[in-house]
């Protein structure tokens, strides 16, 4: 149980273009979803928190505009970037947290590879 | 605020020796403590877990110890093996403020040769 799905694995577009990035609850219901970034040979920075039917937290230094969550349902969170350019090229990991748990256990997606060429 | 500090890598090491990757916090509260490992190309996947003091988390032969006086939780297997190779986080998450937000340390990446 407690699986986390994330679609696309690897993407690669062009700068200035955006792009979309799912996660998923497969087999549980998160109220809670959390978004990381992270850097080769580098830790996890968390970006933003994601709760169901409200606006997602952003840690500071995180453009807001330019990441967009939306957490629509209790399966389902997406980070979309916008206008991506060359830096925003990194590995995106999702997490969730499931609903009434009474735990502080994430589970976490697979991950997406980010390339903007 | 929070933090987590791990020993640096790469460690390398035969197979079937003895591993221990040091792990200390600074944290407010009451933290819950946890070891991800992350496998080439892969996201992460708990490996085990604390939530209070003394508390010990085990699975697949790996254990750590929840230790409040000194603030440590050091990941410990007795024999390693090839398949152990990844890289090892240590986080931590409180209660406070924004929820159960989780602090990572920056990670150990363990080789383990034949």
């Amino acid at each position: 149980g407690a699986v986390v799905s994330q679609h696309p694995s690897r993407v690669i577009c062009k700068s200035g273009t955006s792009v979309k990035i799912e996660c998923r609850s497969l087999d549980f219901q998160a109220t809670t979803m959390f978004w990381y970034r992270q850097f080769p040979k580098q830790s996890l920075m968390l970006m933003a928190t994601s709760n169901e039917g409200s606006k997602a937290t952003y840690e500071q230094g995180v453009e807001k505009d330019k990441f967009l969550i939306n957490h629509a349902s209790l399966t389902l969170s997406t980070l979309t970037v916008t206008s991506a350019h060359p830096e925003d090229s990194s590995f995106y990991i999702c997490s969730a947290r499931a609903v009434l748990s009474n735990t502080d256990t994430q589970y976490f997606g697979p991950g997406t590879r980010l390339t903007v060429l | 605020g929070d933090s987590v500090t791990q020993m640096e890598g790469p460690v390398t090491l035969s197979e079937e020796a003895f591993l221990t990757i040091n792990c200390t916090y600074t944290a407010t509260g009451y933290p819950s403590l946890f070891w991800y490992v992350q496998y080439p190309g892969e996201g992460l996947q708990l490996l085990l877990k604390a939530t209070k003091a003394d508390d010990k988390g085990s699975n697949k032969g790996f254990e750590a110890t929840y230790r409040k006086e000194t603030t440590s939780f050091h990941l410990e297997k007795g024999s390693v093996q090839v398949s152990d190779s990844a890289v090892y986080f240590c986080a931590l998450s409180t209660r406070a403020g924004g929820g159960n937000k989780l602090t990572f340390g920056t990670g150990t990446q363990l080789k383990v040769e034949l």
